[in-house]
């Protein structure tokens, strides 16, 4: 069975400086996606950056960026030169391929920017 | 570009009463549809998705039912509600492709107070 471990419920991080997201995984698979979402405080779900279980580079999305440690099973999201408007909840996810359509969450990871 | 609707934003329904929730998909055709619902404080727990017209699967037996009646229409319905009803529903959308990089791209939510 899946799943998503946060182990970090909330962070606090000066404006300018960088942040790592710890997130780990567990699955039997060798094909999987992981994904990370970002939910301000209005409560939508807005998709980040993705990362595939066979993708030899760590992706990368402007300011974000994944630090993927396949032998760890570790994904973590690592935000740079934060800004206030990085504010929210972070959400690590895991989908399995081949037909699975279940998209498994973690519980999240509050972040709160100080200027 | 591909958006996704949902109403209403919020709802306070009585215990007992009938439910109804309503996410329409725009700029696609035949997309995987997905209904979330999300505790205060918690991740995201899949309740029903569908890959197309009338096919529902249940991922969590519950008080709540989906039907998609058209192709980019997907509705969360309940008989009677319950307290534990109570939460913040989320549907998505995803391409039919089935390519592994595909993300779900979510819609602004419903908040739902079940009193």
């Amino acid at each position: 069975a899946q799943k998503i471990t946060q182990t970090q419920p909330g962070m606090f991080v000066q404006e300018k400086e960088a942040v790592t997201l710890d997130c780990t995984y567990d699955t039997s698979d060798q094909s999987y996606g992981l994904f990370w979402y970002k939910q301000p405080s209005s409560g939508e779900m807005i998709f980040l950056i993705y990362q595939g279980s066979y993708d030899e580079q760590n992706a990368t999305e402007g300011r974000y960026s994944l630090n993927f440690q396949k032998a760890r099973k570790s994904a973590n999201l690592v935000i740079s030169a934060s800004q206030l408007g990085d504010s929210a909840m972070y959400f690590c996810a895991m989908r399995e391929d081949f037909g699975n359509e279940k998209l498994t969450f973690g519980t999240g990871t509050r972040l709160t920017i100080i200027p | 570009s591909q958006t996704i609707h949902q109403w209403p934003a919020t709802l306070v329904q009585p215990v007992g009463s009938p439910l109804s929730l309503e996410c329409t998909v725009e700029g696609t055709s035949n997309p995987n549809l997905y209904w979330y619902r999300q505790a205060a404080g918690r991740g995201l727990q899949l309740l029903f998705y569908s890959v197309g017209i009338g096919q529902i699967s249940s991922e969590v037996p519950q008080n709540l039912s989906a039907s998609r009646p058209q192709d980019r229409q997907f509705i969360l319905s309940s008989k009677k509600l319950l307290l534990s009803d109570s939460g913040f529903y989320l549907c998505a959308w995803r391409s039919h492709r089935d390519s592994r990089r595909d993300t779900q791209y979510f819609g602004p939510g419903t908040r739902l107070t079940v009193l």
